[in-house]
Order: structure tokens, then sequence, then C-alpha cells
């Protein structure tokens, strides 16, 4: 069984700040974790991923997530947040060869101006 | 380039009635699913399809909750009877399939059961 956690269920900053919200996971086999991000009212949508290879990954938005074996961690990062970032990110991992995905409880994100 | 498309996007039950929501995935995905989010239990699996055969169908939702797909640009939920612990925003969302693939997900269909 996978189980993904998130430990902050909510982190405000001002606009310009960076930030990381915090994803852990527990899984013994191969693992694909992923990113998700949803805007008030609306269904989720694709930030990035990672599998293997470059435990750096970069995806939309200037957002980016760093894996780490050692930490069973796949922490997202922003280097500098703008309002319209506000919204409620969930961390997500799924079998190497099924694609159902488990998902953590979710960080909502709020960015003051 | 059209995305997922659920209807309706809200929906009003007695308690006791049969509701069917619809879902249109992406043209070509091969993988559907069907999610329901509250505030306190967050996302949960439904049911999954790959190819039209229904690959999961999540245990404690088995007895009131039936998914189908009846070709592979349409889906049905069909929740029945309706319970007010069913009050949920349910999200469909595909994928092409394989390992890795992102889900593209519908705007969700907001239900209330009264």
């Amino acid at each position: 069984t996978q189980t993904v956690s998130q430990s902050d269920a909510h982190v405000t900053v001002f606009e310009g700040d960076s930030v990381e919200l915090r994803c852990n996971y527990s899984y013994g086999g191969s693992i694909y974790l992923s990113w998700y991000i949803q805007h008030h009212g609306r269904g989720l949508q694709f930030l990035l991923k990672y599998y293997s290879g470059n435990p750096v990954v970069q995806g939309v938005n200037g957002f980016e997530a760093e894996f780490s074996k050692s930490d069973s961690s796949f922490h997202l990062r922003k280097a500098s947040v703008h309002w319209s970032d506000s919204a409620v990110y969930f961390c997500a991992a799924s079998r190497s060869n099924y694609n159902v995905l488990y998902f953590g409880s979710g960080t909502k994100l709020t960015v003051e101006p | 380039d059209a995305g997922v498309t659920q209807t309706p996007r809200h929906e009003v039950a007695e308690k006791g009635q049969t509701i069917i929501l619809k879902c249109e995935p992406v043209s070509g995905h091969n993988d559907l699913f069907w999610y329901r989010q509250t505030k306190i239990q967050g996302l949960e699996l439904l049911s999954y399809f790959r190819s039209k055969s229904l690959m999961e169908d999540g245990g404690a939702f088995k007895d009131r909750f039936k998914a189908e797909m009846l070709n592979s640009s349409f889906s049905t939920l069909k929740i029945q009877p309706t319970e007010p612990k069913d009050s949920a925003v349910y999200l469909c969302a595909s994928s092409l399939g394989g390992g890795a693939s992102e889900q593209y997900f519908g705007p969700g269909t907001r239900l209330t059961v009264l």
C-alpha cells in the first residue's frame, strides 16, 4: 500500500517570497511522484512528475520539485510566488505500471499581496 | 483542444433518488478515472477504466456506485440510491495510459443530497 502525506494543511506567504510545500511518501517499489494544483472550484491540473534520473524536475510556471529517496520526499518549491499561485496543491504517487494516483491530503497555499 | 467534460456541473438530489453523472474524456485517452472529493476524506478513487475495461472499483463504494464506460468517449457514474453523505465533488479524469501518464481532470460535478 502506498501512502502520501502532506504535513502542512495551510501555508501563507507574501507575493515574491519563496515557498516549499512538503510531501512524503511510503512505498517499497518503483514509484511515480507528481504534483497537481487545484484552483478554487476547478479540477486538478498537472504540474510536474518524477520517475527516474535527475532528482530535480521542472514544471510549469516556475515550479520545481526535488525527489529524495533517503528522506522519502518530493517537496515542491517556487522561488518567487505570485498571487495567482494561491490554490490547493496535491502530491500524488502511482506505481510504475498502474496509473491510479494516490493523493495526499493537499496543502492550501495563500499568497498575500 | 477539448479537455475533460463533465455534466452537470451542479446536481441537487433528494435522499433515495438515482442520479447519473456524465464524463467525456480527452479524445484518444485510454484511461478514465472517477474520484470523489470531500474536505474530510480528500480525493478517493471510485473507478478506473483502461481501454473501457474496469480495472478497479473502489471497494467502499461498490454497493451504491456504478461506473460504466459505454464507449471510449463517454462514461457515466450512477449513484443509487443517494444518501446525504454522498454530497461531494465528483471528478472525472483521463490519461493516455501507461506508466507516469499525467491525468487530465474535468471541472467536477458538485452533488448535494438533501
